[in-house]
């Protein structure tokens, strides 16, 4: 089916290990983005991406790697999870970012215990 | 740099009357867009409504309109008739070309019976 999906939806993982979240479109949109939402902050920037191998930080970038070698594909990597990366992760997508909207993917939950 | 104001964390309304979510924004770029989004209890991200900095008239999606003031960088949302089912976070937001994408930081909307 068409449209943006978040692999992970739901993980447990321990503090020091590795996690990536998967994020996969079919619309070949260009910009491609990692929002984590936690109570009392909406949603917060953290990667974004205008192409294929182009990304560029956002608000809260700290402790969080990507990539884009595809551009249907924008991987999210935590290096060494933290307690304070628990959060509900949302990946979204956009053919023009100002008259276009963002679409959204389902959300990947994430618990660091 | 872009920035969305929501300053108003929470909001009631009684069902069937009309409620405006306030939305200031800033930028320095000539060509944007504005959205709003809808977050029910589930979770997902709905979009709203859409206006282009460019667009002489306020935009309308059925119960929804969005009062555009552009001097004074305003973007309110405007639900006339509220239903039950309005009860949501609600989200502002701003696309720059060329740039990225960003929120405020949500109004919780709960219509009363």
């Amino acid at each position: 089916d068409a449209g943006i999906t978040q692999s992970p939806r739901y993980k447990i993982t321990e503090t020091g290990r590795q996690v990536t979240l998967m994020c996969h479109q079919t619309w070949s949109h260009s910009y491609m983005f990692w929002y984590r939402q936690d109570l009392g902050h909406g949603l917060r920037l953290i990667y974004y991406s205008a192409a294929a191998d182009i990304t560029d930080k956002g608000e809260v970038p700290d402790g969080y790697v990507v990539s884009r070698s595809k551009t249907e594909n924008f991987p999210l990597t935590l290096e060494s999870a933290t307690r304070s990366q628990t959060s509900v992760y949302f990946c979204a997508s956009s053919g023009q970012l100002n008259t276009g909207e963002l679409f959204f993917g389902e959300g990947s939950r994430l618990t660091v215990l | 740099a872009q920035k969305i104001t929501q300053t108003q964390p929470g909001m009631f309304v009684q069902e069937k009357e009309a409620v405006t979510l306030d939305c200031t924004y800033d930028t320095s770029d000539p060509s944007y867009g504005l959205f709003w989004y809808k977050q029910p209890s589930s979770g997902e991200m709905i979009f709203l409504i859409y206006q282009g900095s460019y667009d002489q008239q306020n935009a309308t999606e059925g119960r929804y309109s969005l009062n555009f003031q552009k001097a004074r960088k305003s973007a309110n949302l405007v639900i006339s008739a509220s239903q039950l089912g309005d009860s949501a976070m609600y989200f502002c937001a701003m696309g720059n070309y060329g740039q990225n994408f960003v929120f405020g930081p949500g109004t919780r909307l709960s219509v009363l019976p």
